[in-house]
């Protein structure tokens, strides 16, 4: 199995530019994550699903935009690229909710200048 | 406010001695989860640990124990035996129960950083 895999691995963008980050899981996890880590700092979550058509804001939504139209993708959208979302991306699914462990993408390094 | 506190930005242990990693949180919610993550220099996060607030005894695996003192609302990791390849920032996080098991929303701590010294 694949896990989690996320596209692309590094990208630059242009201030108000827009772009799709990619994330697949093959697992059948229902419930996907995505998440921003800041340099220095710990992980704040910016949407999740709980199955296919089911997505809710997480801590930090704002710029960003989510869909799950199958169970195993689960894209997140930027719009208009701005310097605060310079960051490091993670996607992440889990088989459920509780206490089960999330699985972790390898992270894509989004530069924004 | 911050809900996971890691006071330990950086930490240093010899290898094979064993090393703790603080970590405390704050919550009114009687149901909780908290898990550590590693987080090599390769970046990918690996999931070490998880301890529920409900279970009475530290959870352990391997190498990896959790120090649960619910009433100090701590939850330190330990690492025994510490190996040249624990290197790595570790992160704690934490999971309200609140409503059920319906929240999603979880928490994480700023990360220590963790060198082990051959």
């Amino acid at each position: 199995n694949a896990g989690v895999t996320q596209t692309p691995k590094f990208r630059i963008l242009k201030i108000g530019q827009s772009m799709t980050l990619q994330c697949t899981q093959d697992m059948n996890h229902n419930y996907m994550y995505w998440y921003r880590q800041d340099p220095g700092m710990g992980l704040k979550l910016i949407y999740y699903s709980v199955g296919a058509g089911i997505t809710d804001k997480g801590e930090v939504p704002n710029g960003y935009n989510v869909s799950r139209s199958t169970t195993e993708d689960f894209p997140l959208r930027l719009e208009l690229a701005a310097p605060s979302q310079t960051s490091v991306y993670f996607c992440a699914s889990s088989y459920s909710k509780g206490d089960y462990e999330q699985y972790f993408g390898p992270g894509t390094r989004l530069t924004v200048t | 406010a911050q809900k996971i506190t890691q006071t330990q930005p950086g930490m240093f242990v010899q290898e094979k001695e064993a090393v703790t990693l603080d970590c405390t949180y704050d919550t009114s919610d009687q149901s909780y989860g908290l898990f550590w993550y590693k987080q090599p220099s390769s970046g990918e996060m690996i999931f070490l640990i998880y301890q529920g607030s409900y279970d009475e005894q530290n959870a352990t695996e391997g190498r990896y124990s959790l120090n649960f003192q619910k009433a100090r609302k701590s939850a330190n990791l330990v690492i025994s035996a510490s190996q040249l390849g624990d290197s790595a920032m570790y992160f704690c996080a934490m999971r309200e129960f609140r409503g059920g098991y319906n929240n999603n929303d979880m928490r994480f701590g700023a990360g220590t950083r963790l060198t082990v010294k051959p």
